[in-house]
């Protein structure tokens, strides 16, 4: 079963308008959230994190959403550039698993058009 | 600064082969791990470690060994590769989630392994 889900496999958007990537996860022992960022042949670059007792961290353009709730987050970027053009992988983890590895969603494909 | 360094970048192997995926970081981190990247996949976590000595199975261990003799160097190992283990395989790093909480991983640039 999928604990991390990001239901679109690729997002389309327009240089200088708002890209909001989405992100469902089902474990609520999950105290923390990541966006990691990921270029063609290259590893994945940690973007912005958010833990579970806030419900908004912003940093530059990007800002992760948490909905404990709804357990859903979301990150907005403002204004999307064509470097913004990766896949963006969610990620969580549960501090007190003891695993401390992160569990990671599929991936969105964000395609920035001129 | 290097980070983490993986070798090789490239590699095939005939199902059947040995051979060690090597990973190395300097910057003193306690945390590694191994992550394998299949399309529609995402990243599933193979094997870590939360310090020299330690190490635990992650998702999907079968088919993979490692140990982690000293804190900069993490090596996976394929027994026997089979055509199932096509894939590309990134090490990654950090100081674990008891020094900063959220566990912000430091990846490497990935090797991609065929088998055939």
């Amino acid at each position: 079963d999928q604990q991390v889900k990001q239901n679109s496999p690729s997002l389309s958007v327009q240089e200088g308008r708002i890209s909001i990537l989405n992100c469902d996860y089902t474990n609520s022992m999950f105290d923390y959230f990541l966006w990691y960022k990921k270029y063609p042949a290259e590893g994945p670059t940690f973007l912005i994190s958010i833990s579970s007792i806030k419900d908004k961290n912003e940093d530059g353009r990007f800002t992760v959403f948490l909905n404990k709730s709804a357990k859903h987050l979301s990150l907005h970027i403002v204004p999307s550039q064509p470097g913004d053009s990766a896949v963006y992988f969610c990620a969580a983890s549960d501090t007190g698993g003891g695993a401390d590895g992160l569990t990671f969603g599929k991936g969105t494909h964000l395609i920035i058009q001129p | 600064n290097a980070g983490v360094t993986q070798t090789p970048k490239f590699q095939v192997l005939k199902t059947g082969q040995s051979m060690t995926l090597q990973c190395a970081q300097d910057m003193n981190h306690e945390y590694m791990s191994w992550y394998r990247q299949d399309p529609g996949m995402g990243l599933r976590l193979i094997h870590y470690s939360v310090g020299a000595g330690i190490t635990d199975q992650g998702e999907v261990p079968n088919g993979y060994n490692v140990s982690r003799s000293t804190t900069e160097d993490f090596p996976l190992r394929l027994l026997s590769a089979a055509p199932s283990q096509t894939s590309v395989y990134f090490c990654a790093s950090s100081y674990g989630v008891r020094t900063s909480g959220a566990n912000v991983l430091t990846f490497g640039a990935g090797s991609r392994l065929t088998v055939l």
